[in-house]
Order: structure tokens, then sequence, then C-alpha cells
């Protein structure tokens, strides 16, 4: 079974910080890790599919890069805004389906 | 602009009852998942389905569950004899191709309650 970890757990930001988090995964057989952004009574919407190590990707304010040798990935918000308030979810891409993690809560303050 | 399509949104069945879920994917995708998140957890994926294909059940509970994707209409899941723990929120997604380098679109879900 495919270890997904995401830390930390739950966020609380002032509008305007930047902030980052952790998606940790086993670093063998790796294809693909891919990011989520799920806003309370919505659905889970894409933000990143990442595949090469050393990738990084940018989408506005968000950035994200993945280490697929040591197995982690790391999500950055720049200048935070209360709309950036969701969960923030990984997950590798393994044998024809995600393995998605617990999710990193961001909550952010005006 | 037609995203994934699930319904009903909410479902209440009594123990016993058989539970039908519904999921249209995206125009042009024929790719489509299933994903359980119970209370306070995560979400796990379930089935994977092309067209008139079950390519990975293995998140399925071995029981009572099933699911198919005809080769005109929706995709269903099914739980047969519905039970209090089956209570939980499911969701699909649809792809264009293979996970690896394609995102999956995910619909806004079915909450099931047993009562």
């Amino acid at each position: 079974i495919l270890n997904v970890e995401q830390s930390p757990q739950s966020l609380h930001v002032q509008e305007g910080d930047s902030t980052n988090f952790t998606c940790s995964f086993p670093s063998s057989n790796f294809y693909a890790l891919h990011w989520y952004r799920w806003e309370t009574a919505k659905s889970p919407e894409a933000l990143f599919v990442m595949t090469l190590n050393g990738d990084e990707k940018k989408k506005g304010r968000i950035s994200a890069t993945l280490n697929t040798k040591e197995g982690y990935s790391y999500l950055y918000i720049k200048g935070s805004q209360p709309e950036d308030s969701a969960t923030y979810l990984c997950a590798p891409y393994n044998t024809d389906k995600l393995i998605f993690g617990t999710g990193t809560r961001l909550q952010v303050f005006p | 602009n037609a995203g994934v399509m699930q319904n009903p949104r909410h479902l209440v069945r009594r123990r016993g009852q058989e539970a039908r879920l519904r999921c249209s994917p995206m125009k042009g995708h024929s790719h489509v998942y299933w994903y359980r998140q119970l209370p306070e957890e995560g979400l796990k994926f379930m089935v994977y389905l092309q067209k008139e294909n079950i390519i990975d059940e293995s998140g399925m509970p071995k029981e009572r569950f099933s699911a198919e994707f005809p080769k005109e209409g929706p995709s269903i899941l099914r739980i047969q004899q519905v039970v209090r723990g089956d209570s939980a929120a499911y969701f699909c997604a649809s792809s264009s191709g293979r996970t690896s380098n394609q995102p999956q679109h995910f619909g806004d879900g079915t909450r099931l309650s047993i009562l």
C-alpha cells in the first residue's frame, strides 16, 4: 500500500503571508504526482501534474516543486489571500490510480 | 460547460435497500474513476473503468458493491443491501487518458446517508 503523507495537517495564516506545505511519497516506481485544491462544498480541482525530477510548475501565486529521488513535493503559495482557503491534496499516480494524501487544510484570515 | 455530472447530490436509503449513483464524465472523456470519502477520512480509490471495461477494482469492497460504464449512458456505482457504514460521500472523476500525465476532473459528489 502506497503511504502518502502531507504536512502540516492544517495551517492558519494571515492574508499576505506566504506559506508552503509538504507531500511525501515512496520514491520507487514513480510515475507522476498530482496536486488538487478542494474548497468546502465544491469538487477537487486539479492544480498540477508533475512527472519529472526537479520539475517546477506555477499557476498564478501557487507553485510546486518535485523531488522524485527522495520522494517529496512542496506546494508554495505566495501572498496568501482568503480565497486560497481550501484543502490541498497531493496524489501520486500508481498502477492506474491516484493515491490521495489526507491533505493540508489552509485557512487564510483577512 | 459540461463538467463531470453526478446525481443525485444527496441520497437517503434505509438499511437493506439499494443505492444507485450515476456519473456522466466530461465530454470526450472515456476514463472514469470512483472514490469514497468516509467521515473524517480522505479520498479513497474504489474503481477505474473505461467504456464497457473495469480496469482496476482493487478499492471496491468485495461484496455488495459493483460498478459499470456502459457503451451508452453514465457510469453507475451500485451498492446493494446498504448498511450504516456505507454512509459517505462518493465522488466520480474522469480523464481523457490514463492519469499518469492527465489531470482528473471531479464531479460534486453524491452524499449517501443510510438510516
